[in-house]
């Protein structure tokens, strides 16, 4: 079945330091992928998402792009911040259901 | 606020006793997700509902859990029974169509004592 898998956190930076967070994915057919951030005590908020190869999700400062062949949708940003401290799920929803598969979760800490 | 609405925030209930969770979809979204979050683990698909119909139901229990989205009112999960493998943090989420993006409520984190 469809599966996403991501890097194991925590995921510890300093403030304006590059963040990459890998996610990966197994799928039939053309899924859409996107992130999910969840605040702590919250629900998931939609951060991007991306609905074919070579599309590129962004919003806030962070970015995504959907790689057929490497069958990856890694998160960046280029200078992190405190508030971006949170918990970040990958998913994706494959074409004809409606159910998202996610990622077990990558925990971000930023410290000033 | 227009977002998706859950109810209770939180809820304790002993062993034996039944859960009732309510969500309230955006307005206008028709389609209704449950999702389950244990400790430290991401969201698993519990069941897809649009108004008055259970469209996908393969990730639910088999026994005690159960389901439903009236003409009128919120969509109701419903834990019958309930055991310390219960607790979890219960998410809803709507959309507008099958293939719109879905927005998610803040959650119920229940607590089996």
């Amino acid at each position: 079945g469809d599966s996403v898998t991501q890097m194991e956190g925590p995921v510890t930076l300093s403030e304006e330091a590059f963040l990459t967070i890998n996610c990966t994915y197994t799928a039939t057919g053309y899924p859409s992928l996107f992130w999910y951030v969840q605040y702590p005590g919250e629900g998931l908020q939609l951060l991007l998402k991306a609905t074919k190869a070579d599309d590129k999700g962004s919003n806030k400062g962070f970015e995504a792009t959907y790689r057929k062949e490497t069958t990856s949708f890694h998160l960046e940003k280029g200078s992190v911040q405190v508030s971006d401290s949170a918990v970040y799920f990958c998913a994706l929803v494959n074409t004809g259901f409606q159910k998202l598969v996610f990622g077990t979760g990558t925990r971000l800490l930023v410290s000033p | 606020n227009a977002g998706v609405m859950q109810n209770p925030r939180h809820l304790v209930r002993r062993r034996g006793q039944e859960a009732r969770l309510r969500c309230s979809p955006m307005k206008g979204h028709s389609h209704v997700y449950w999702y389950r979050q244990l400790p430290e683990e991401g969201l698993k698909f519990m069941v897809y509902l649009q108004k008055e119909n259970i469209i996908d139901e393969s990730g639910m229990p088999k026994e005690r859990f159960s389901a439903e989205f009236p003409k009128e009112g919120p969509s109701i999960l419903r834990i019958q029974q309930v055991v310390r493998g219960d607790s979890a943090a219960y998410f809803c989420a709507s959309s507008l169509g099958q293939d719109q993006p879905q927005h998610f409520g803040d959650g119920t984190r229940l607590s089996i004592l």
